[in-house]
């Protein structure tokens, strides 16, 4: 079975670029979640989604990123204009369904952004 | 959110049986404890998981004292290939959305 996979593996751009990542779950998994780790510090959630609908975007940073995920398999994460700051390694993971208490989550290697 | 402690870094010898301890003081009653590994360059990878007592796979036994304001994470005999940083982390039973809320982790390292 193919794990979670994220593309592409390693970003480089200017400040007040656009970037695009992706990420493919699991196969059948209904959720899907963003974290991300910047500058050395923990690994923070971003938003999570079941099926196509956002259930909790609470940790999105600001109106730069916009997360999508038509039809319910893969997402993409946009961040526009990128700033500096956003710079760091954003995961991607994915889970079968909530059954209470046992949400195992499944996460890919990551895609590392740097701005310049 | 349940805040969790834990060591920031551990060595230890090949072949020896690595114990490394969280708190997690404030811990709710639908709140389980959940461990990840994460390897340099790699996304985390579960462990495992528990509400109680002892739980046990092929990778880690994992126990909870009665109050459950710690745990224990149990690696036996350690190889090379054990060396990552260990997230101990409390994810929230019925809460709809399962966000994982990391710490720094501890970063073990087995040396020969």
């Amino acid at each position: 079975e193919a794990g979670v996979t994220q593309f592409p593996s390693h970003s480089v751009i200017e400040k007040g670029q656009t970037v695009t990542l992706r990420c493919d779950p699991i196969s059948g998994h209904d959720n899907l979640y963003w974290y991300r780790r910047v500058m050395g510090k923990e690994i923070k959630f971003l938003l999570h989604f079941v099926k196509e609908s956002k259930q909790d975007e609470s940790g999105m940073p600001n109106n730069r990123f916009l997360a999508e995920r038509t039809g319910g398999t893969y997402s993409t994460l946009k961040v526009q204009p990128a700033e500096l700051e956003d710079s760091g390694v954003y995961f991607c993971a994915s889970s079968p369904n909530q059954r209470e208490g046992t949400d195992t989550q499944y996460f890919g290697p990551g895609t590392r952004l740097t701005v310049l | 959110l349940a805040k969790t402690t834990q060591p920031i870094s551990m060595d230890s010898y090949e072949g020896q049986e690595v114990n490394i301890t969280c708190s997690h003081n404030n811990i709710a009653t639908n709140d389980y404890i959940t461990w990840y590994q994460q390897f340099p360059s790699q996304g985390p990878r579960f462990i495992i998981q528990g509400y109680k007592t002892k739980v046990t796979n092929e990778v880690a036994s994992l126990f909870i004292p009665a109050d459950r304001k710690s745990s224990t994470l149990s690696l036996p005999r350690v190889s090379l290939s054990d060396t990552a940083v260990y997230y101990c982390l409390v994810v929230t039973r019925g809460a709809g959305s399962y966000q994982l809320t990391f710490g720094k982790g501890t970063k073990l390292s087995v040396i020969p």
